[in-house]
């Protein structure tokens, strides 16, 4: 079945960019909407955006300005891109798959922290 | 956006307890309500989607009700795995939104 996989560095200082990558593992990139979304430490959950194979996007308005999401289908691999981050955008991120004709998220990586400190 | 809000935020039961967890939306979201399962440490465990089909693996002491914008996860006798954080969300329109989540706790 299809597994995920993130990587990326743990720790990003205020006011540079974050960048995480996901790599999907045993199925195929097409039949997919690729998110990402995040959970601070002892909160709930938030929906970054997703990408499709086509490179389609689709981003949550309340990040907007600040993200990227990007696809490698060669390497099967999408990415995140968060500009200009502040503390709070320390988070554990986690990337998802959400079928098309599916309407929900299966399956998720492990997650990854990232934390901003200088 | 949709907002999602569930009830209660937590709770405290024992196990064999039936447990009911509410989630309601700001407008109607047809069935397109899902629900997960988090434990500590975690990622997010799929349990229930588009309002009433169980992922596959959930046992079938979690159901399930509603539509439009009222929503209730019933499990019918807590088991000691039951013990975790729960969340819907809906998949009607992006953004795609969460509700906070309803931490069920050892009584």
């Amino acid at each position: 079945q299809v597994q995920l996989q993130e990587s990326g560095p743990g720790l990003v200082k205020p006011s540079e960019t974050l960048s995480l990558t996901c790599t999907v593992f045993g199925g195929s990139i097409t039949s997919y909407y690729w998110s990402w979304i995040r959970q601070p430490p002892g909160k709930g959950l938030e929906w970054i955006g997703f990408i499709y194979y086509s490179g389609s996007t689709n981003y949550n308005p309340s990040l907007k300005s600040r993200v990227t999401i990007s696809g490698d289908t060669s390497k099967n691999q999408f990415s995140l891109t968060l500009s200009s981050v502040t503390a709070a955008d320390t988070a554990v991120y986690y990337c998802a798959g959400e079928k098309v004709d599916g309407n929900c998220f299966d399956p998720w990586g492990q997650g990854t922290l990232v934390t901003v400190s200088s | 956006d949709i907002q999602m809000t569930q009830s209660p935020s937590s709770l405290s039961a024992s196990v064999g307890d039936r447990v009911t967890i509410t989630c309601r939306a700001s407008q109607s979201i047809s069935s397109y309500l899902n629900w997960y399962q988090q434990k500590p440490g975690k990622a997010p465990k799929l349990l229930i989607y588009v309002a009433s089909s169980l992922q596959s693996g959930v046992p079938s002491r979690f159901s399930v009700s509603g539509s439009g914008t009222d929503f209730t996860l019933t499990i019918s006798s807590l088991q000691p795995e039951d013990f975790a954080t729960y969340y819907c969300q809906q998949s009607y329109s992006t953004p795609r939104t969460f509700g906070q989540g309803t931490k069920v706790e050892i009584k």
